[in-house]
């Protein structure tokens, strides 16, 4: 397997544009998360889905930030508008069923985002 | 509210050594705790898991404690190599929780 996939791997972008981060997730996992990682606030969980189905999205920032999950094999992150302070590296991650918290996380390598 | 506090400071050990690394936590009891080694660059890679009841897990020369009493994890590289050196991240999870909560991580740094 090719492990969990992001793209794109790096995103510049000027304030107020909208951004689209993409994932796709290890085949058979059903759990998805989105992770946000920032020296100041170090790795945030955004949200999760499982199945499909968003379950927790309570680090999700504002309503700026949206998370979809259409199908078993791919989700997005969008963010519209930017702010500079959305600059940050974004992480997917994905992990097998059952119990998440025991279950190990696959990371994927991340998109580092700029918004100038 | 829930807080996980690693070595603030970068760690930096002999190679040879043992390298130790630290995680503590308030205002939560985690069923589980894992950790993750990042490099530079990349996502974070899962090492090891310890369970609440599990005082001590090995995998080759890493070791992980689990002291509930406490509320700390240690987190031991044995013989410690250059190739060690990255962040290292703790991360907790409850029983009832289909997340877990991550550390800021220490930065380790193994000098030849």
């Amino acid at each position: 397997d090719a492990g969990v996939i992001q793209s794109p791997r790096h995103e510049v972008t000027e304030m107020g544009q909208e951004v689209t981060l993409r994932c796709k997730p290890i085949s058979g996992h059903d759990y998805l998360f989105w992770y946000r990682q920032t020296m100041m606030r170090g790795l945030e969980l955004l949200i999760y889905f499982n199945n499909n189905v968003p379950i927790d999205d309570s680090g999700m920032p504002e309503d700026r930030f949206s998370a979809k999950m259409p199908n078993a094999s791919f989700s997005t992150l969008k963010i519209q508008p930017s702010e500079p302070r959305d600059s940050a590296v974004y992480f997917c991650a994905s992990s097998l069923p059952g119990l998440a918290s025991y279950n190990e996380q696959f990371f994927g390598p991340g998109t580092r985002l700029t918004v100038l | 509210s829930q807080k996980i506090e690693q070595n603030s400071e970068a760690l930096n050990i002999q190679e040879g050594k043992t390298a130790t690394l630290t995680c503590n936590y308030t205002n939560y009891s985690p069923a589980y705790l894992q950790w993750y080694r990042q490099d530079p660059g990349r996502g974070p890679v899962f090492l090891l898991l310890i369970r609440e009841n599990e005082k001590e897990k090995r995998k080759e020369r890493l070791k992980v404690t689990f002291d509930t009493t406490l509320k700390q994890s240690l987190f031991h590289i044995t013989a410690s190599q250059p190739a060690d050196s990255a962040t290292y991240l703790c991360a907790l999870g409850a029983s009832s929780a289909s997340k877990i909560i991550f550390g800021s991580g220490t930065r380790l740094s193994i000098r030849p």
